[in-house]
This record gives structure tokens, sequence and C-alpha cells, in this order.
């Protein structure tokens, strides 16, 4: 079946605008994740949504970064007057929420945004 | 979390198995180990997950001692495509948060 997919593939933007990246998990997976993982960096936990509902934004840097996932389904990140710092390769996964180990998580291709 | 331990890189030839092993000695009663995959500009890939003993699936091997404070991702066979940085996770079953460490680089030549 199809996979995690993200959009855009990569994102170049000027300092101080706004930015949109889509993810649309597996089918069926209730649990979504975002991460980003910047250069020479580890995986950075943004936000996690169950369903509709965010239980844990404790990642979200700044209050520059929201998402939202609707129809239990596809997720949007925003990230508003962008900064130098945001530039990194944001990834989507998803997870079955019962019957399987949340560890078990399954990514998409990521989004690289690049900052200007 | 768990703190892990895994070797920084491993070199290796096509055609041998490759063994990375990963220490977690205050690992928990419930944590399980995972492990996973990334090649360059990829996500990460789910390899593995166990609990104690062995577990095979098509891609690896995961060995557990009775003791849960090491554990050994075993990579049959591998190939120039099996290139990649591997990483080692110890948490409960419902932890959700992923962080990576430095991960193991594993070159394979041909």
């Amino acid at each position: 079946g199809a996979g995690v997919s993200q959009s855009p593939s990569n994102k170049v933007t000027e300092k101080g605008k706004d930015v949109e990246l889509r993810c649309d998990p597996i089918s069926g997976h209730t649990a979504l994740y975002w991460y980003r993982q910047s250069l020479g960096q580890g995986l950075e936990f943004l936000i996690y949504f169950q369903g509709n509902s965010a239980p844990d934004k404790s990642g979200l840097p700044s209050d520059r970064f929201s998402a939202e996932r609707t129809g239990g389904s596809v997720s949007t990140l925003t990230i508003q007057r962008t900064q130098q710092e945001d530039s990194a390769v944001y990834l989507c996964a998803s997870s079955l929420e019962y019957g399987g180990s949340t560890y078990e998580q399954y990514f998409g291709p990521g989004t690289r945004l690049t900052v200007t | 979390l768990a703190k892990t331990t895994q070797p920084i890189s491993m070199d290796s030839y096509e055609g041998q198995e490759v063994n990375i092993t990963c220490s977690h000695n205050n690992i928990a009663t419930n944590d399980y180990i995972t492990w996973y995959q990334q090649f360059p500009s990829q996500g990460p890939r789910f390899i593995i997950q166990g609990y104690k003993t062995k577990v095979t699936n098509e891609v690896a091997s995961l060995f557990i001692p009775a003791d849960r404070k090491s554990s050994t991702l075993s990579l049959p066979r591998v190939s120039l495509s099996d290139t990649a940085v591997y990483y080692c996770l110890v948490g409960g079953r419902n932890d959700y948060k992923l962080s990576f460490g430095a991960g193991t680089t594993v070159t394979v030549r041909a």
C-alpha cells in the first residue's frame, strides 16, 4: 500500500515568509507525528496527533509553529515568519494507535526547508 | 528513555553479515528495543523491534540476551544498498517521541 507522503519535497523561502508543509499518513493510521532533523543533528520531536486532536505539542519550538489535522488524515504544519534557524528537514510519521507499538512509526520522505 | 550506546561506524563488504551491538544498561522492565535505518536524504525506516530472545523478519534479526542490557542487530549478507545509519532506541511500548543519537554508520564496500 501507499506509504506516508509529504509535499513539497523541497521549499526555499525568504526570511519572514510563512510556509505550509503537508503530510498524508498511511491509511488507517490514527497517530501522526511531526519531527525535524537538521544537518548533523538528531531527530527533534515537534507534535503528536491522535486522530484530529494534538495531546502533545510540547516540541513546537515557538508560537510561530502550528499544526492541524483534519478528517483524521492529512496534516499541515505551518511556520509563520520563518527564520534562518528554521531551515531543516521536516519529517512526518504515522503509526497505528491501537494494536501496534507507537514506537513503530512510518516516515515520509521529508520536506527540506531552506530559509534564505 | 533509557540511554543507548552504539558504535559510531562499521565497515563491511558485500555478502558479509553485519552485527551492530547496542548497550542499554538501564533498560526498564517495560521497555522495548527498536531499530531504525536511515539513508541519506530519506526519512528513517523502521527495521525491527523486540523485547527478549530473538526476533527475525525479512530484513534483519535482533538478538537480546536474558539480562536485556544489550542487543545486537544482525544484517545478513549485506549489499551496497545497506549502507546507511542505523539507530537503536529503547522505550516503553506506548512511548512515541523518537529520539535518535548519532547512530551507527554502516558502510558496505564492493
